[in-house]
């Protein structure tokens, strides 16, 4: 059974950062893309990022260029999401979620439960 | 980008009833490569459909999905009570983006 684990959310100041962690279990993590998928309270889903399964190719939606950096770690079978100068508008639950295949295309299928990150002061 | 819009925003509808909920891209999606997912509160999502048409594994065949090009649709024949929830669609034929959501609710 395929299972994806986050941690690492909480409340952060604007401006600061927060590393994302996301466990994986119960698939072969090398042969996947794994992404980062966002939901802002009461909102739809946005896409943020994903890795590649070889972890050479990463992708970021607009507003994750220059602030986040997608990574994996096959030795942990673990995605990390590093994020940098958080606004407020990143304030959401972020969901961790495996890629169809181990690169594109690509849907999601399996997802993590989320971790909340709250960008407040 | 391609941007996904869904409507209705809501519909409300009594268990047993039928559902269509339709998906429609500013360009055309490549390769039919769109998906729905499924949103129940405090939940993550669940893949539901892929390539249009495919259903996800246990997802029951009450679920089907159809279309082409820039007009999709996701139907659910007889309604349960465990469908009520909010259906994204998400095209990944060209990068990654999702549709705002038509949430589903018990009338």
């Amino acid at each position: 059974e395929v299972q994806l684990v986050e941690s690492g959310g909480g409340l952060v100041q604007p401006g600061g950062s927060l590393r994302l962690s996301c466990a994986a279990s119960g698939f072969t993590f090398d042969n996947y893309v794994m992404a980062w998928v966002r939901q802002a309270p009461g909102k739809g889903l946005e896409w943020v990022s994903a890795i590649s399964g070889s972890g050479y190719s990463t992708y970021y939606t607009d507003y994750a260029k220059g602030r986040f950096t997608i990574s994996r770690d096959k030795s942990k079978d673990t995605v990390y999401l590093q994020m940098s100068s958080l606004s407020v508008d990143d304030t959401a639950a972020y969901f961790c979620a495996k890629g169809s295949g181990s690169t594109w295309p690509y849907f999601f299928d399996s997802w993590g439960q989320g971790t909340l990150v709250t960008v407040s002061s | 980008e391609i941007v996904l819009t869904q409507s209705p925003g809501t519909l409300s509808l009594s268990p047993g009833e039928g559902a269509t909920l339709s998906c429609r891209a500013s360009q055309s999606v490549t390769n039919n490569n769109l998906a729905w997912y499924q949103q129940k509160p405090g939940q993550a999502p669940r893949l539901l459909i892929y390539a249009t048409s495919s259903r996800a594994a246990d997802i029951p065949d009450r679920f089907s999905g159809s279309g082409s090009g820039t007009d999709f649709a996701l139907t659910i024949t007889r309604l349960e009570p465990d469908d009520f929830a909010v259906y994204y669609c998400q095209q990944y034929g060209t990068s990654r983006t999702f549709g705002q959501g038509t949430k589903v609710e018990i009338k």
